[in-house]
Formats: C-alpha cells, sequence, structure tokens
C-alpha cells in the first residue's frame, strides 16, 4: 500500500537553511506535494513537482527529487520565524486525485 | 469566495448526537474532498467527489459518515451518532477539474463530549 513517512521535528536558526525530508512507497506516485500548515489554520500548497522533473524552485524554496530512492526533500533558505509550522508531504497518482500525506514535521525557527 | 470556505469553525456536541459539516468549494472548481485530521492519525482521506461521478467513498470510517454535494458546489458531511473517537478536524479541499493540486479550507474542529 502507499506510505509517506517524516521526521517529527527539526529546529533551525533563523537564517539558517531548513531542510525537510521525506519517503515515499509508492512507485506509480506521479505528483508530490509540499503543504505548510500553521496552527489553527487549515493547510496552505508551497510547491508541488511532478515525477519527471527532479528539481524545482521557488524563491526560497527548493524541491529535490531522488524518483529511484523514492525520496523528496523540501529546503527553505534564509529560515524566518514565520517560517515555524507543521510541513506536509503528500503524494498522488493523478494531479488533483485524492493525497496521501505523511505524519508532519513540525519546524521550530529559533531567533 | 476567494479559498474554501468550512463552517462552523468549531463544534462541540454530545455523543451520540448528529452533526452536520459544510464546505464551499472554490467557484468553478469540480472536484471536492473530505480529509479528517487527528492526533496519532495524521491526513485520512474520507471523500472525494468529481463532477457527476460516484464519489469514491473509500475513506469513510464506519456507515455513520456520509456525505452529499448539490448541484455540484456546496458539501455537507453527516456524522451520525457521533462517538468520542470521531473528535477530530474536519478538512475540506477542492480543485479544478481534479487536475490540479488541492487548496483547502480551515477546518471545523469537531470535539465530541
Amino acid at each position: 500500500g502507499e506510505d509517506v513517512e517524516q521526521s517529527l521535528f527539526l529546529s533551525v536558526r533563523e537564517g539558517d537553511s531548513s531542510v525537510i525530508n521525506c519517503t515515499y512507497t509508492d512507485s506509480s506516485s506521479t505528483y508530490l506535494y509540499w503543504y505548510k500548515q500553521e496552527p489553527g489554520a487549515g493547510l496552505q500548497l508551497l510547491t508541488y513537482i511532478f515525477s519527471n522533473m527532479d528539481m524545482k524552485q521557488d524563491q526560497r524554496l527548493t524541491v529535490l527529487l531522488n524518483k529511484k530512492d523514492k525520496h523528496l526533500s523540501l529546503r527553505i533558505a534564509d529560515t524566518q520565524t514565520g517560517d515555524s509550522a507543521i510541513y506536509f508531504c503528500a503524494e498522488s497518482m493523478t494531479a488533483g486525485n485524492k493525497l496521501t500525506f505523511g505524519g508532519g514535521t513540525r519546524v521550530l525557527v529559533k531567533p | 469566495g476567494a479559498g474554501v470556505s468550512q463552517s462552523p469553525s468549531n463544534k462541540v456536541t454530545e455523543k451520540g448526537k448528529d452533526v452536520e459539516l459544510r464546505c464551499d468549494p472554490i467557484s468553478g472548481h469540480t472536484a471536492l474532498y473530505w480529509y479528517r485530521q487527528s492526533l496519532g492519525q495524521g491526513l485520512e482521506f474520507l471523500i472525494y467527489f468529481q463532477g457527476n461521478s460516484a464519489p469514491d467513498k473509500s475513506g469513510l470510517p464506519s456507515d455513520r459518515f456520509s456525505a452529499e454535494r448539490t448541484g455540484g458546489s456546496v458539501s455537507t458531511l453527516t456524522i451520525q451518532r457521533t462517538q468520542q473517537e470521531d473528535s477530530a478536524v474536519y478538512l475540506c479541499a477542492s480543485s479544478l477539474r481534479g487536475q490540479s493540486p488541492l487548496h483547502f479550507g480551515n477546518g471545523t474542529r469537531l470535539t465530541v463530549t
């Protein structure tokens, strides 16, 4: 079955880079997503990558995909206190189809 | 509206009562999803509507859960005879024709006492 795994917690100093890692098991995954959830809020789509890409950059965010190892990462450059949140990795077989989520990584940015 | 709207934002109910949760998707989005987020369970898929097709109900945890989508827009998730284990945040999302990323609402926090 499908399974998506993430580490539970990441602590980073303000101004440093954060790297959040995710592994998935379904080799037929076509789209991989990163969502951000702040306290009391829903999930905010940060970025997504199609499985035939290995990298996508969007301002401070860089997504790397290693399809062979089924490993996805999200790098946040120059991490700010406003980046403190829970980050969810998710995968789907078709865009917009039902997603399978990882358990989320809580990122704490220290001043 | 500009985003996915859910109501109520919070609901406290007594065990055994029925509850209805509402979702207004982004205008023009034909695909609508319900997810549940609870401690220790992460985000669980519940049900998926796409246009006029039969919904994918494969994630509904029991027959106490049902959902409908009227007129291809607003959706209502109904939980009958609520149990304490139903306490969670229920998140709704929509996407354009099921071919674009999901956009989530802020959720309804359900507490069953």
